[in-house]
């Protein structure tokens, strides 16, 4: 079965740090990991698309990169700013389903 | 264009109560999703649609949810008799096609349940 962490559940960092998500999945068959982004009382925005053959995706300052072997993934931000602030949540998609498989997601504060 | 969108955004019913949460897919997508989300954690899958073909249903927790797309377009998704428990945001996504080379999902604001 699928399963999906990220670490750490929560962070506060100040305006301007760079900082790196992390997110890990037991089932490498993964067909791709999108990132997203949700505010609070908000739906899911998608952040970043990661196809399972693409090492890394980029969109202004995220980076999203994707280790299909080792089961990882990271999402960088880079000179983080206050409108940062939200959750970020990471899922796969398997190669023999339809269904996103979500994490908890990583609760983002970014201290002006 | 249009994104998905659900109604109503925010929903309180009082315990047994049955409610019904409705989803408006972005206009063209095959494909619609139904999740859960508890607080504090990511969405849980309920429930598939292609076209007006529910695939797969494996998600719902109980027989007191039901889901339909009668016509293949807005989604309804029901709560009968509803518990504590059915509280949460219950997410609607769409996707284009029905092959996983058209998988992006896009999803609708949520609907806030909560039961008293």
């Amino acid at each position: 079965k699928q399963e999906v962490t990220q670490i750490p559940a929560a962070l506060s960092v100040p305006e301007g740090e760079n900082l790196v998500l992390n997110c890990s999945f037991t089932d490498s068959a993964i067909y791709n990991l999108q990132w997203f982004r949700q505010d609070p009382g908000k739906g899911l925005t998608s952040l970043l698309l990661i196809q399972s053959s693409q090492r890394e995706q980029t969109s202004g300052r995220l980076n999203a990169s994707l280790d299909k072997s080792s089961g990882r993934s990271t999402l960088y931000i880079a000179a983080s700013q206050p409108g940062d602030s939200a959750t970020y949540l990471c899922a796969v998609f398997l190669d023999s389903s339809y269904k996103l498989i979500f994490g908890s997601g990583t609760r983002l504060l970014v201290r002006p | 264009g249009a994104g998905v969108s659900q109604s109503p955004r925010y929903k309180v019913a009082k315990r047994g109560q049955d409610v019904a949460l409705r989803c408006d897919p972005i206009s063209g997508h095959v494909s619609l999703f139904w999740y859960q989300q508890a607080l504090g954690q990511g969405p849980e899958f309920l429930t598939y649609f292609q076209n007006e073909a529910q695939l797969d249903k494996s998600g719902l927790p109980s027989d007191r949810f039901f889901a339909e797309r009668p016509e293949g377009s807005v989604s309804t998704l029901k709560i009968q008799r509803t518990q504590q428990e059915d509280s949460a945001v219950y997410l609607c996504a769409s996707s284009l096609g029905v092959t996983t080379a058209y998988n992006e999902q896009f999803f609708g604001p949520g609907t806030r349940l909560t039961v008293l």
